[in-house]
């Protein structure tokens, strides 16, 4: 139990564009989901909590209006990488807490996805 | 604001030997301890946890110890195998699971 998956697994673009990535929990409803962005040999810096059916909260320093998440369903959120510049790249990773499983706080991650913006 | 420090950043041990990393976190109404390891490309993997109102835990070759009072909780890992090689991230949750604070990992190399 417990599965997380993030689609896509890496993705290039060219600057400007805007790129959508999808976290789903597959074998459980998650409420809340949570997005960080790891650069390399760093630490996970959580970017936002994402709650469905409601806005996201979203940490100091990130921009709401760059990185759009939704929350649509208690499956699916995604982040959305809007106008994206090289200094986006990175590895963005996505997590869900799943109740009742080991406890109501641990969190189990996505795959990741490896975005690089030329 | 909330943090988490973690100690060393890089440790390497022979293969059957003893890895102690150590964390310490400074909000006191962090609750929950998990340990994720993470190969390089891969998720994070919880390993083990701890919660509050438990001293200490054991799974097999691991175990993790917490110090409420100072704020220290560090992870044990007994008999090395290559296969541990891996980056190790300790972090601290409080308000009910909504936040978690991660530390900086430690690289621990296993040298067969």
């Amino acid at each position: 139990g417990a599965v997380v998956s993030q689609h896509p697994s890496w993705v290039i673009c060219k600057s400007g564009t805007s790129v959508k990535i999808e976290c789903r929990s597959l074998d459980f409803q998650a409420t809340t989901m949570f997005w960080y962005r790891q650069f390399p040999k760093q630490s996970l810096m959580l970017m936002a909590t994402s709650n469905e059916g409601s806005k996201a909260t979203y940490e100091q320093g990130v921009e709401k209006d760059k990185f759009l998440i939704n929350h649509a369903s208690l499956t699916l959120s995604t982040l959305t990488v809007t106008s994206a510049h090289p200094e986006d790249s990175s590895f963005y990773i996505c997590s869900a807490r799943a109740p009742g499983l080991a406890g109501v706080e641990t969190q189990y991650f996505g795959p990741g996805t490896r975005l690089l913006v030329l | 604001g909330e943090n988490v420090e973690q100690h060393p950043s890089t440790l390497s041990v022979q293969e059957g030997d003893s890895a102690v990393i150590k964390c310490t976190y400074s909000d006191s109404a962090s609750n929950y301890f998990p340990w994720y390891k993470q190969e390089l490309g891969k998720r994070p993997q919880l390993i083990i946890d701890i919660r509050s109102n438990v001293g200490e835990k054991k799974d097999q070759r691991i175990a993790v110890t917490l110090n409420k009072t100072a704020k220290h909780f560090s992870l044990h890992i007994t008999e090395t195998q290559p296969e541990d090689s891996a980056v190790y991230f300790c972090a601290a949750t409080s308000l009910g699971g909504f936040k978690t604070i991660f530390g900086a990992g430690t690289r621990l190399f296993v040298k067969a």
